[in-house]
């Protein structure tokens, strides 16, 4: 069976710090790979999503960056992190075949202080 | 632009049947999607519909009607750990999802 992980659960970071956060997908292979993020009482936004190997597409531009070193990896980076950039981040996967739906890890709450 | 339109919050009674109706406008369709998100967790999947009409699972029902750009869940026999937000999104003819701000359900004894 398939397993989406995502690290860490929760993060406190100031202002102007950096950041990374991984999402690694067991048990399949191809997928595509999507980070989302959700303000409080907010819908899901899509940052960015890969549908192969060194392949990222942004939905959003801002001082976040994705990346996907390999196939079941996804990473999402910034060099300097702003206020706004709190939220919850989502990573999500799907196979590249209808109905294409989306299988969620369990979230990074990220707090900038 | 692309929208999905969906209740904020909806309250019900233990027990009985409460329907969640979302309403969207996008460019092309390729399916609806609804997902159930419990507080502070991620969402899980709940249905999909592509084609019009209704599809069942357990007490767990949704709809779909793409000429009207409609789709509702339904949800039977409530019980007190179906509070949560329920979540209405669109798979636009990018393949990407558009979502809807989702509809908090509070389920009172």
């Amino acid at each position: 069976s398939q397993t989406i992980h995502q690290w860490p659960a929760t993060l406190v970071q100031p202002v102007g710090s950096p950041l990374s956060l991984e999402c690694t997908v067991e048990g399949t292979s191809n997928p595509n790979l999507y980070w989302y993020r959700q303000a409080a009482g907010r819908g899901l936004q899509l940052l960015f999503y890969s549908v192969g190997i060194g392949q990222i597409s942004s939905e959003v531009p801002q001082n976040l960056s994705a990346s996907r070193p390999q196939d079941r990896q996804f990473i999402l980076s910034s060099k300097k992190l702003l206020l706004s950039d709190s939220g919850f981040y989502l990573c999500a996967w799907s196979v590249q075949r209808e109905p294409y739906e989306q299988f969620f890890g369990p979230g990074t709450r990220l707090t900038v202080l | 632009g692309q929208n999905i339109d969906q209740p904020t919050e909806m309250t019900a009674t233990e027990g009985a049947i409460v329907q969640i109706n979302c309403t969207y406008q996008t460019s092309g369709f390729n399916g609806l999607f609804w997902y159930q998100q419990h507080a502070g967790e991620a969402p899980t999947f709940l249905s999909y519909n592509v084609l019009d009409g209704l599809e069942e699972k357990g007490r767990f029902s949704s709809f779909l009607s793409r000429s009207k750009g409609y789709s509702y869940l339904l949800l039977k026999e409530l019980q007190m750990k179906d509070s949560a937000s329920y979540l209405c999104a669109v798979m636009a003819s990018n393949y990407q999802l558009i979502w809807g701000a989702g509809t908090k359900l509070i389920i009172k004894p």
